[in-house]
């Protein structure tokens, strides 16, 4: 069965400071990896993904995430932190080697607190 | 990337009646899109997997007479919430996916739906 956890409900970082989201995954086949990022009374908004190549994968306003398959996880980083990054955010795995159909499964999400 | 739009962003209905919400991809096509259910500070609960020309498939526990889903275009998909009670109100998030084997899914703003 596929998985998804996020091992910290809450992260606190002062501005300008470099922040990290944790995320690890189970799944039985290839991961397909996505970061999210929700802000308050909104959607989620897709920030990056890992599919295959280069482990270290970069996205929008500056996130990156490195996937590290021997210890099955998908850190997402930001060299300096902004206020406004303070929001919600998923990880997400899929199953590569499931059909296209396959299901996205959410980690129970990070709250990201930048204060000034 | 790419734009998914949902209509209405906010809906106040009275018990016993009917909701329907759109989700649209604006700038690709999609023969899958996927319908979530969010409580506050929560994850996303997937209700049902919609797929363009034919039924959807429901998670277990969702009630399918009651959230009635429409996939009729490649860029329209709408549930329709029916004789709704207000244990139905919640956070309802719309997902559309584009093609290919590493296709990546877009989410809409959400519709906060509160039952009177």
């Amino acid at each position: 069965a596929q998985s998804v956890a996020q091992p910290e409900d809450q992260v606190n970082v002062a501005e300008g400071n470099p922040l990290t989201v944790k995320c690890t995954y189970s799944v039985s086949g290839n991961p397909y990896l996505f970061w999210y990022v929700q802000y308050p009374n909104r959607g989620l908004q897709f920030l990056l993904k890992y599919i295959t190549g280069d482990n270290l994968v970069k996205g929008s306003y500056g996130f990156e995430a490195e996937f590290n398959k021997s210890q099955t996880s998908f850190h997402l980083k930001k060299p300096s932190a902004l206020v406004s990054d303070s929001a919600l955010y998923f990880c997400a795995v899929r199953d590569g080697d499931s059909s296209n159909t396959g299901k996205l499964i959410f980690g129970q999400g990070t709250t990201l607190q930048v204060k000034p | 990337g790419a734009v998914v739009s949902q209509h209405p962003s906010r809906v106040i209905c009275k018990s016993g009646t009917s909701v329907k919400i759109e989700c649209r991809s604006l700038d690709f096509q999609a023969t899958t899109m996927f319908w979530y259910r969010q409580f506050p500070k929560q994850s996303l609960m997937l209700m049902a997997t919609s797929n363009e020309g034919s039924k959807a498939t429901y998670e277990q526990g969702v009630e399918k007479d009651k959230f009635l889903i429409n996939h009729a275009s490649l860029t329209l998909s709408t549930l329709t919430v029916t004789s709704a009670h207000p244990e139905d109100s919640s956070f309802y998030i719309c997902s559309a996916r584009t093609s290919g084997s590493t296709a990546t899914q877009y989410f809409g703003p959400g519709t906060r739906l509160l039952v009177l």
